[in-house]
């Protein structure tokens, strides 16, 4: 079993929806999340990072977890064709930035459609 | 210049060939790392760096080498590669055990003929 779970898509969604991007874990002592957003034929860029269980809303996106459910979620709202990209969760156990130690999901790409 | 640069963003190499790919990292960090991205794969860690110390290398193979002669520069040399080698590489830099996550560069997009 893959310690961090992410659909790959492809998901397609028409300008203006509402985006759920999600991830699971298996490790329980995950508790630093991050969202990276990576364009095509760029590398990834980090989007949002919350701590523990709860939500965290920048602008048109909320990074929310849920530890009891070993579950990650990020949410666009509005969604721009400017906002298509491959979408990578990663976690560690540890609250600071430490690259040998984050697990990434594979990623989900996503298309807004205009 | 800012941000993580690498060379070259595209390469092509036969197996027999030895290449390098250059990063370079202007954010002041004190951790650099190597990222194998591959479809429908997680990133894989290759090499982590840190304080230019190599702290971690993630059973890769020998055919790559990586080097880091300061905090800003990392290299990675290929030699006698396969054609299951070919991927998009990502370079890396971080301030180590600081929040703010990573900071990734382009990549070079490697194929292996």
């Amino acid at each position: 079993q893959k310690e961090v779970e992410q659909d790959p898509g492809p998901l397609s969604v028409p300008e203006g929806a509402i985006v759920s991007l999600n991830c699971t874990y298996s490790n329980s002592a995950f508790q630093y999340f991050m969202w990276y957003r990576q364009y095509s034929r760029k590398g990834p860029e980090l989007l949002m990072y919350t701590y523990s269980s709860g939500n965290k809303e920048d602008g048109r996106f909320t990074a929310q977890v849920d530890k009891s459910s070993k579950y990650i979620s990020l949410f666009i709202r509005d969604s721009q064709p400017s906002d298509s990209a491959t979408y990578l969760c990663a976690m560690s156990v540890e609250f600071v930035t430490s690259g040998s130690r984050l697990t990434f999901g594979e990623g989900t790409q996503l298309t807004v459609n205009p | 210049e800012t941000g993580v640069t690498q060379t070259p963003r595209h390469l092509v190499m036969g197996m027999t060939n030895k290449k390098s790919l250059k990063c370079e990292q202007h954010l002041g960090h004190n951790a650099m790392y190597w990222y194998k991205q591959s479809a429908k794969k997680p990133l894989e860690l290759m090499f982590v760096y840190s304080l230019e110390e190599r702290v971690e290398n993630n059973s890769v193979p020998s055919r790559f080498s990586p080097e880091c002669p300061n905090s800003s520069h990392l290299f990675l040399h290929l030699h006698t590669l396969q054609p299951e080698d070919s991927a998009l590489y990502l370079c890396a830099s971080s301030q180590e055990d600081r929040r703010g996550g990573l900071f990734f560069g382009s990549g070079t997009q490697l194929s292996v003929l």
